[in-house]
């Protein structure tokens, strides 16, 4: 069965510095999302991106966080300057089609811890 | 922006019993709901969805219903077993959005 891969799976690093998180979607999904998970509490979009430009972003998304899908396989977000908030399980997502029609398929998560 | 709130947060049920898992949204324009399962260490899962033609739905042991009018919609699992148990979301969007999760609901079922 098709699955969206994350990696690493856990990253530790020191505040201020940059972190890249990677995720292959499904091979024939469209639509690539990113949410994150700070521990016990609720799933929280951050970006959506669709014909290699970002199509959605939330106001978590700011100046520090980009996306980029640098070849035909990868989906990297990238957090420029990482901070104690930052901490959290962060969710790659494909689907086939928009949310209206497809469903979300979720890889496993990157835990990113900031020290 | 849509806003879900999920209730309760944590669920403990004997096996065999019913699970009631009720979520609100705030959006009227939002025309799809689909519920997620996340077992520990893993990424959510979907396990059914609704969209906003359609009242009710059911998937063997799990159902989901959908209020419109009182922008409510809930999940039901009867019957419940121990690999029931699981952090369970509700989600909401409306066309060519991303989905709004709810918090969670922790559900515990003990045999």
């Amino acid at each position: 069965e098709p699955e969206v891969t994350q990696t690493p799976s856990h990253q530790v690093t020191q505040m201020g510095q940059e972190v890249i998180l990677r995720c292959v979607p499904i091979s024939n999904h469209l639509y690539f999302y990113w949410y994150r998970q700070i521990l016990g509490q609720k799933v929280e979009f951050l970006v959506s991106f669709y014909n290699n430009e970002i199509s959605e972003k939330s106001e978590i998304f700011d100046d520090q966080f980009s996306v980029e899908r640098p070849d035909g396989s990868n989906f990297t977000l990238k957090i420029r300057s990482t901070k104690l908030e930052d901490s959290a399980m962060y969710f790659c997502a494909s689907s086939q089609d928009s949310t209206l029609t497809g469903e979300l398929f979720f890889g496993e998560g990157s835990r990113l811890t900031v020290l | 922006g849509e806003n879900v709130e999920q209730h309760p947060s944590t669920l403990s049920v004997q096996e065999g019993d019913s699970a009631v898992i009720k979520c609100t949204y705030s959006d009227s324009a939002s025309n799809y709901f689909p519920w997620y399962k996340q077992e520990l260490g893993k990424g959510p899962q979907l396990i059914i969805d609704i969209r906003s033609n359609v009242g009710e739905k059911k998937d063997q042991r799990i159902a989901v219903t959908l209020n419109k009018t009182a922008k409510h919609f809930s999940l039901h699992i009867t019957e419940t077993q121990p690999e029931d148990s699981a952090v369970y979301f509700c989600a909401a969007s409306r066309a060519g959005t991303a989905l709004i999760f709810g918090k969670g609901t922790t559900l515990s079922v003990s045999s």
